[in-house]
């Protein structure tokens, strides 16, 4: 039963460009979440994808956007990059209907931005 | 904006002894769930603990939480070279926003 998977590991990027990362949900799993981790913090969330369609949303600008695909993997699309934006972004997944049960991370995409 | 902070920040051991870390949160729950974190790696599911519990074991973890204080605390017995690692409680806040808020961490060191 494979875990949670993400794409790429890791990936450079200069200011101003854009770039898309992607997730697939653990098996079973239905609800997908992207968070922000900074070095030396606390994963921060960014917001969550169900049914296709963005549930709920953290503090972050809408040049972070995102989509989730019939079979329920997802991707973070992220335009005009920042230096700022420079983290590792970590995909979860839940099963929808069993509100309080685990979310199960990702490998996270390691983005640097030059 | 935070909701958790764990406590310490940072801890030492020697291979053998217990550790302790304790998160501290502002809002009702649903639940808390405690993650660790290799090297800036993924996160790795250690436990959940329901609002509704006051204690939950899983091999050598030991989690409590206390509602009324909102906290809850980890607790690693018998730790070994390999329990190095970055530890963080998230909190499933009982509005059904869906979202887990994570505090800063503790970084926990064991020397062998």
């Amino acid at each position: 039963d494979a875990g949670v998977t993400q794409s790429p590991t890791h990936l450079i990027k200069t200011r101003g460009q854009q770039v898309t990362l992607r997730c697939s949900p653990k098996s079973g799993h239905d609800t997908v979440s992207w968070y922000q981790q900074a070095l030396g913090q606390g994963p921060q969330f960014i917001f969550q994808y169900y049914e296709e369609e963005e549930r709920q949303r953290g503090n972050f600008p809408d040049r972070f956007s995102g989509h989730q695909f019939p079979n329920y993997s997802s991707e973070l699309n992220v335009n005009a990059l920042l230096l700022g934006d420079s983290a590792l972004y970590l995909c979860a997944s839940r099963a929808t209907g069993k509100m309080g049960d685990e979310q199960f991370f990702g490998p996270g995409t390691r983005l640097t931005v030059l | 904006s935070q909701q958790g902070e764990e406590d310490p920040q940072a801890l030492s051991i020697q291979e053998g002894e217990n550790a302790t870390m304790n998160c501290s949160y502002k809002t009702s729950i649903n639940n808390l769930q405690w993650y660790r974190q290799n090297s800036g790696r993924g996160l790795v599911h250690l436990i959940l603990i329901r609002s509704n519990e006051r204690e939950k074991h899983s091999g050598r973890l030991r989690v409590t939480l206390d509602t009324s204080k909102k906290s809850s605390s980890l607790l690693i017995t018998a730790s070994r070279a390999a329990d190095t690692a970055s530890y963080f409680c998230a909190t499933d806040a009982a509005d059904s926003s869906y979202k887990l808020i994570f505090g800063s961490g503790t970084r926990l060191l064991v020397r062998p």
